[in-house]
């Protein structure tokens, strides 16, 4: 049981390019989330799904897409790398809304 | 608008000094308020939920306690080990699906 995993666990992008970061949890949750995590600042929701096929924005959706094509799976994608989306990006999951939340191990992002 | 302070920023205990972490929230109404443990490197990791004022729950050294306007984390004989950052999340009931995570407490503790 491997809970929820991130690839990769480090990148560096330059301004322009683009890449998906892959989420995917094995607890059968409905509920997955993508945030980010800049110093001094709480933990920003970005997007999150509540059941397969559908997503909905969160508090800082600008500049990220995402999909949620199978349960198991959250991706989060950036068309256009800017220099502002340097972070630490977190997956989450939980059962329900009003549950705990099960993070990944992050993904540290450089946009240079 | 929702909002969850922590408070302090930063904390040093010696071993074995007791001390509590607080997280003070201002929501439309709260569905459940969340303690996680973040080491350095790593994601956050599930500590407690409390969902109404007055309930408190345990976990080895750890007490967190929910009052209406509040949660405390207390910390009880810390070791070296509970050193990291302590992160308080709130949900609340607006039709928006959100946690408002706090910018955590990040707590040394010194052998």
């Amino acid at each position: 049981n491997a809970g929820v995993t991130q690839t990769p666990k480090f990148r560096v992008l330059k301004t322009g390019q683009s890449m998906t970061l892959l989420c995917a949890q094995d607890m059968n949750h409905e509920y997955m989330y993508w945030y980010r995590q800049d110093p001094g600042m709480g933990l920003r929701l970005i997007h999150y799904s509540v059941g397969e096929g559908t997503t909905a924005k969160g508090e800082v959706p600008d500049g990220y897409n995402v999909s949620r094509l199978k349960k198991q799976n959250f991706l989060l994608g950036l068309e256009s790398a800017a220099p502002s989306q340097t972070s630490v990006y977190f997956c989450a999951s939980s059962r329900e809304e009003t549950y705990e939340q099960y993070f990944g191990p992050g993904t540290r992002l450089t946009v240079t | 608008e929702d909002q969850v302070t922590q408070s302090p920023e930063a904390l040093r205990l010696q071993e074995g000094e007791s001390s509590s972490l607080n997280c003070s929230y201002t929501v439309s109404g709260l569905r459940g308020l969340f303690w996680y443990r973040q080491d350095p490197g790593k994601g956050p990791e599930f500590l407690f939920t409390l969902y109404s004022a007055g309930e408190e729950k345990e976990k080895e050294r750890l007490k967190a306690t929910l009052t209406k306007k509040e949660s405390f984390l207390h910390i009880t004989a810390p070791k070296p080990e509970d050193s990291a950052t302590y992160l308080c999340a709130v949900r609340s009931t607006s039709g928006t699906y959100k946690y408002i995570f706090g910018t955590g407490t990040r707590l040394k503790v010194l052998a």
